[in-house]
C-alpha cells in the first residue's frame, strides 16, 4: 500500500544545533514530494518540493531536503535551528497521474527548540 | 493579495446535525481541496474541486459533500454528524489541479461534535 512514514514523532534540539527530520515513502514510482510546516496560528506552509532533477532541494527559511531514490527517503535538514522553527513538520506525497491534488501526509514530527 | 480564508473559525454541533464550512480561495486559483485533521494526526484528503467539478475523493463517506461556486469559493457539507467528525477542517487552493502545483492552506475551521 502507498504510504509516507515519519519515524520520529517528537524531536528536541538546542538552538543553533543542526536538524534532520526523516521521511520514507512507499510508492510504485517516484512521487511528488513536499515538506510542509504547521505552526499555531500560522496554518500549513510549504517549505519545499521535489519533482525531478537535482536531488538536493532548497526551500524557505534555510531548509533543504535530499531525495534518495535507493532509500525511498526525502529527509529535511537545517544547519542551524532557530527558536522560531519550533512547529510540526509534515512530509507529504502526491502520487501523480490521476491523483491530481490529492496530498498524503505523514503523521508529522513535532520539533521543540531549547534555548 | 488575499490568502485562503475559511469560516467560521470554530463551531460546536451535536451528533446527528448537519454543518456547512466555507472557503474562499486565493485570487487567481481555480482549484480547492479539503482536508480533515484529527487531533495528533496529519491532514487527510477529503476531496478536490476543479472549476466547479469534483476532481477526486478520498476515503470519506457520502455524507461528506462539497460544492464549488463560479468564483471558485467552496463549501464542505457534512450530514449526520458523528463524534469522530470532530477535527480541524482545512481548505487549500491552487492555481491548477496538477499534482505539482503548490497548495496554499487556510487557517482551518475547528469543529467539535458533542
Amino acid at each position: 500500500a502507498q504510504s509516507v512514514t515519519q519515524p520520529d514523532i517528537h524531536i528536541t534540539v538546542s538552538e543553533g544545533a543542526s536538524l534532520e527530520l526523516r521521511c520514507n515513502y512507499s510508492y510504485g514510482a517516484t512521487p511528488y514530494l513536499f515538506w510542509y510546516v504547521q505552526s499555531p496560528g500560522q496554518g500549513l506552509q510549504l517549505l519545499l518540493k521535489y519533482f525531478s532533477g537535482d536531488t538536493l532541494v532548497q526551500g524557505i527559511k534555510g531548509f533543504e531536503a535530499e531525495f534518495k531514490r535507493s532509500q525511498s527517503s526525502f529527509n529535511l535538514r537545517k544547519p542551524s535551528v532557530h527558536w522560531s522553527d519550533a512547529a510540526e513538520y509534515f512530509c507529504v506525497v502526491n502520487a501523480g497521474g490521476t491523483s491530481y491534488g490529492k496530498l498524503t501526509f505523514g503523521q508529522g514530527t513535532i520539533l521543540t527548540v531549547h534555548p | 493579495e488575499t490568502g485562503v480564508t475559511q469560516s467560521p473559525t470554530h463551531l460546536i454541533k451535536t451528533r446527528g446535525q448537519q454543518v456547512t464550512l466555507r472557503c474562499s480561495s486565493q485570487s487567481g486559483h481555480n482549484t480547492v481541496s479539503w482536508y480533515q485533521q484529527a487531533l495528533g494526526q496529519g491532514p487527510q484528503f477529503i476531496f478536490q474541486y476543479y472549476r466547479e467539478e469534483e476532481n477526486g475523493r478520498g476515503n470519506f463517506p457520502p455524507r461528506f459533500s462539497g460544492l464549488q461556486f463560479p468564483n471558485y469559493s467552496s463549501e464542505l457539507n457534512v450530514n449526520a454528524l458523528e463524534l469522530d467528525d470532530s477535527a480541524l477542517y482545512l481548505c487549500a487552493s491552487s492555481s491548477d489541479r496538477s499534482s505539482y502545483e503548490t497548495q496554499y492552506f487556510g487557517p482551518g475551521t475547528r469543529l467539535l461534535v458533542l
